[in-house]
């Protein structure tokens, strides 16, 4: 199938601490998997992506890992900060389809 | 430079209306998309728009749900009869291509009374 399983669905952390959300999904033929941010009242904000052609990428403070063989990918937020609360969701897009097929959200706090 | 735009960004309707949300995707992004937001969720997939075509239109609920992109920039979705479920946020996006990153607009929050 096309479910991509999100975790944790909330996640509370100190200012300064790390912070990171796990995907996993099922179909094999998924090559494509960006995070997206939202905050009240807006739309998804594209942070970051990776193809499945490599395993790991870095955009100064955010960090997405793939694990192809075990079908997951994870969001790695170092240095937290206030501005970075807000709810992340996961995607994933098939080999040859348009559609992403989002995960049910991560509500992330981070504490002052 | 300019974002995906949505209009109206609220809109309150009675039961057994017909709304139309208008879409304005990036300029010169021939990819453009149509999401569905229920509260506490992930965006579900509605329709893709390729140029003026929709080539894939697996997420549209019923048959009461129909969009257009008839010059191949401005979409609009049209709901006929609305019913309370139809209540939700919808977003657009558009991509330079069709595999391309997406980009979101800010959504249309509809609620159907």
């Amino acid at each position: 199938g096309e479910n991509v399983e999100q975790h944790p669905s909330t996640l509370s952390v100190q200012e300064g601490d790390s912070a990171v959300i796990k995907c996993t999904y099922s179909d094999s033929a998924s090559n494509y998997f960006p995070w997206y941010k939202q905050e009240l009242g807006k739309g998804p904000q594209l942070i970051i992506d990776i193809r499945s052609n490599v395993g790991e990428k870095k955009d100064q403070r955010i960090a997405v890992t793939l694990n192809k063989t075990a079908k997951h990918f994870s969001l790695h937020i170092t240095e937290t900060q206030p501005e970075d609360s807000a709810v992340y969701f996961c995607a994933q897009q098939k080999q040859g389809a348009q559609k992403l097929v989002f995960g049910q959200g991560t509500r992330l706090t981070i504490n002052p | 430079g300019a974002g995906v735009s949505q209009t109206p960004s609220n809109k309150v309707t009675e039961k057994g209306k017909y709304v139309e949300l208008r879409c304005d995707p990036i300029s010169g992004h021939t990819a453009l998309y149509w999401y569905r937001q229920s509260l506490g969720q992930g965006p579900e997939f509605l329709i893709y728009f390729q140029g003026t075509g929709a080539a894939d239109d697996s997420g549209l609920p019923n048959d009461r749900f129909f969009a257009v992109r008839p010059e191949g920039s401005v979409s609009t979705l049209k709901i006929q009869r609305t019913e309370r479920g139809d209540s939700a946020v919808y977003l657009c996006a558009s991509s330079l291509s069709n595999t391309g990153e997406q980009y979101f607009g800010p959504g249309t929050r509809l609620t159907v009374t």
